[in-house]
């Protein structure tokens, strides 16, 4: 049982440059969600989605844009990449989304803009 | 978004001490959960409470609610070097948005 899987684990992009974060789970869970970990600023919610073919933004969605195909997958996109978004990307699943459901968390994605 | 502060920052002590973290909000939470992050690793849960004045024990480590479910605290015994990691709170308020603390990097030396 594998849980949250991201690829890649690191990437470097030059600006303006576009690239995919890929995540997949194999817990047959309907909540997806894409976080940012920055040093002071804790984990900040991307976006989310409760299940395949609905998505919403979180606390911090400007350049990041998804979609919600499959149950099992939910990548992220950085349509033209700014030294901002360099960061370290977490993918996280749980059964409903509600509190009581625990998150499961991929291991992230390191990504450097340069 | 609901803020939910963490104290302290950062946390060195040796092996064999206690220690105390706290988790403060402003605002009533429906649930909240504790996960500990080690270096390169995705946070990983250790408890979740739900009831005003809940405890919570996992081991050395005690969990505890407030009564107004505005805040928490996890209390470790006689730490040892394996807790060492990121200590992180996270409250539920309603909809599907987990809004997390900045937590708490404990550090447990031998």
């Amino acid at each position: 049982n594998a849980g949250v899987t991201q690829t890649p684990k690191f990437q470097v992009l030059k600006t303006g440059q576009s690239m995919t974060l890929q995540c997949a789970q194999d817990m047959n869970h309907e909540y997806m969600s894409w976080y940012r970990q920055d040093p002071g600023m804790g984990l900040r919610l991307i976006h989310y989605s409760v299940g395949a073919g609905i998505t919403d933004q979180g606390e911090v969605p400007n350049g990041y844009n998804v979609s919600r195909s499959t149950t099992e997958d939910f990548p992220l996109r950085l349509l033209s990449a700014a030294p901002s978004q360099t960061s370290v990307y977490f993918c996280a699943s749980s059964y409903s989304g509600q509190g009581d459901s625990p998150l499961h968390f991929g291991n992230g994605t390191r990504l450097t803009v340069t | 978004t609901q803020l939910l502060e963490q104290s302290p920052q950062f946390l060195s002590i040796q092996e064999g001490e206690n220690l105390t973290v706290y988790c403060n909000s402003s605002s009533v939470f429906s649930s909240l959960q504790w996960y500990r992050q080690e270096p390169g690793e995705g946070p990983v849960l250790l408890v979740t409470v739900v009831t005003g004045g809940e405890v919570k024990k996992l081991k050395r480590l005690t969990f505890q609610f407030g009564d107004a479910r505005k805040d928490s605290s996890l209390h470790i015994t006689a730490a040892q070097p394996g807790d060492t990691g990121l200590y992180l709170c996270a409250g539920e308020n309603s909809g599907y948005a987990l809004n997390f603390g900045k937590g708490t990097s404990l550090l447990v030396t031998p």
